[in-house]
């Protein structure tokens, strides 16, 4: 069965640090990883990886994915309050035929609480 | 572009009830596919559905059923409810596969609790 883990699930900063999120995954035929923010209620995409040592960045968040030891980070630099949400990672995997078929599996995801 | 919307957002019924979720992609996403939350488990797929097909499905049962109209929009029926059946419902369109670019945007979920 596919699995996917995330740790640390919860993490406590202050405005300004820097926190490494982590997400290890073991699937068959794997396709993607990806990257979701969730605030309230709609997960938003934040980034997909598919090839190893690529970094992605979008302003102050970046990730990185390593297909031999299985497993992705996700860095945010100076932390901001608006940074407080549930972090997923989601692994995609061929189905029959070759394509994805809109699954995901998702990780247990990751509470990160900025503190002023 | 109107984004994903789901209806109703809010459910609340009782054990042993029957109850249909909605879902409408955001317009000219032919793929929808649903996910169950709760804290226990996190985000579980359920099934996608493309062109009023089912493609995938995940591991519940069968009182978990769907399905797609010929405009896209899709709906999720859940039958006997359980206490177990409480959590935040999720939907996802995306255009095509997600390599190409079929990015899946999520609605903003329907809650059900069932009492």
């Amino acid at each position: 069965e596919d699995k996917v883990v995330q740790s640390p699930l919860s993490l406590v900063v202050h405005e300004g640090d820097t926190v490494t999120l982590n997400c290890s995954y073991e699937v068959t035929n794997f396709r993607s990883l990806l990257w979701y923010k969730q605030e309230k209620k709609a997960p938003t995409f934040l980034f997909m990886l598919t090839s190893s040592g690529i970094e992605k960045k979008s302003g102050r968040l970046s990730s990185i994915l390593d297909k031999k030891e299985l497993f992705s980070i996700l860095n945010i630099t100076a932390t901001q309050t608006g940074d407080s949400a549930i972090y997923l990672c989601a692994v995609e995997v061929f189905g029959a035929g070759g394509t994805s078929y809109g699954k995901l599996t998702f990780g247990q995801g990751t509470i990160l609480t900025v503190h002023p | 572009k109107a984004g994903v919307t789901q209806t109703p957002r809010y459910l609340i019924k009782t054990r042993g009830q029957q109850v249909t979720l909605s879902c409408s992609p955001i317009s000219g996403h032919r793929s929808v596919s649903w996910y169950q939350q709760t804290p226990g488990q996190g985000l579980q797929f359920l099934f996608e559905y493309f062109s009023e097909t089912q493609r995938n499905k995940g591991n519940f049962p069968g009182r978990f059923s769907g399905r797609q109209f010929s405009n896209s929009r899709s709906e999720m029926n859940v039958s006997t409810l359980e206490l177990g059946d409480s959590a935040l419902y999720l939907c996802a369109s995306s255009a095509g596969p997600l390599l190409a670019g079929g990015e899946q945007f999520f609605g903003p979920g329907t809650r059900l609790t069932v009492l």
